[in-house]
C-alpha cells in the first residue's frame, strides 16, 4: 500500500526566509510523485511532479523539489518565500500513469513580515 | 479556459435532507474523483469514475452516491447528509497524458 507522511502540520517562517516542506513516502514500486498547493478558498494547484529523470525538480512559483529514493523522501523547497505563498501545501504519490493518488495530511505555511 | 467546476461553493443544510454538489470539467477527460479534505486527514477520496457510467467506491464511500451520465458531469449526491459529513469537499479530473490532477475550487459543506 503507498502512503504520504508530512511530517510537519505547520510551519512559520518570515518573509524573505528559505522554506522546506518535508515529504516521505511509502510506495514499493516506482512513485509518481507531486506537490500541491491549495491557497485559503482555492482549490489545490499542481507545484510540480516528478516520475523519472532528474532527481531535482522545478515547479511553478520558485518552487523545487528533490528526491531522494534512498530516504523515500521528496521534500519541497523555496529558497526565499513571499507573503503569497501563505497556504497549506499537500504531497502526493501514485503509481506510474495511474490516477490513484494517497496525498500527505498537508502542512500549514504562515509568511510573517 | 481549463477548469473543473463545482456548485455551491458553500453549504448549509439539516440532517436528513438531500443535497447534490455538482461538478463538471470542460476538459474532456475521462477520470473523475470526489475527494473530502478533513483537518489533519487530507484529501480522502470518496468515488471516483474512469468514463461514463462507470464509477467506482474510494476509501471513504458510505453515505455518499455518485453518477457518471456524460463525461463532462460527476455530481455527489447526499442522500440524507448526517453531521459528520460536514467537511470541505474536491472535485478533481485527471490528465492521462501528464498525470496532474485538476481540482475544482471545493465546496465547503455544514450539516447541523
Amino acid at each position: 500500500a503507498q502512503s504520504v507522511t508530512q511530517p510537519d502540520i505547520h510551519i512559520t517562517v518570515s518573509e524573505g526566509a528559505s522554506l522546506e516542506l518535508r515529504c516521505n513516502y511509502s510506495y514499493g514500486a516506482t512513485p509518481y510523485l507531486f506537490w500541491y498547493v491549495q491557497s485559503p478558498g482555492q482549490g489545490l494547484q499542481l507545484l510540480l511532479k516528478y516520475f523519472s529523470g532528474d532527481t531535482l525538480v522545478q515547479g511553478i512559483k520558485g518552487f523545487e523539489a528533490e528526491f531522494k529514493r534512498s530516504q523515500s523522501s521528496f521534500n519541497l523547497r523555496k529558497p526565499s518565500v513571499h507573503w503569497s505563498d501563505a497556504a497549506e501545501y499537500f504531497c502526493a504519490v501514485g503509481p506510474l500513469g495511474d490516477y490513484k493518488l494517497s496525498f500527505g495530511a498537508g502542512t500549514t505555511v504562515t509568511v510573517r513580515a | 479556459e481549463a477548469q473543473v467546476t463545482q456548485n455551491p461553493r458553500y453549504l448549509i443544510t439539516v440532517t436528513g435532507k438531500k443535497l447534490t454538489v455538482t461538478c463538471s470539467q470542460n476538459m474532456n477527460h475521462e477520470y473523475m474523483s470526489w475527494y473530502r479534505q478533513d483537518p489533519g486527514l487530507g484529501l480522502r477520496q470518496i468515488y471516483y469514475s474512469m468514463n461514463v457510467e462507470v464509477t467506482d467506491k474510494g476509501d471513504v464511500p458510505e453515505g455518499y452516491k455518485v453518477s457518471r451520465k456524460e463525461k463532462r458531469n460527476f455530481p455527489l449526491i447526499l442522500e440524507s447528509p448526517s453531521p459528520n459529513q460536514t467537511s470541505l469537499y474536491f472535485c478533481a479530473s485527471w490528465d492521462r497524458a501528464t498525470g496532474e490532477l485538476f481540482f475544482g475550487e471545493g465546496s465547503r459543506l455544514t450539516v447541523l
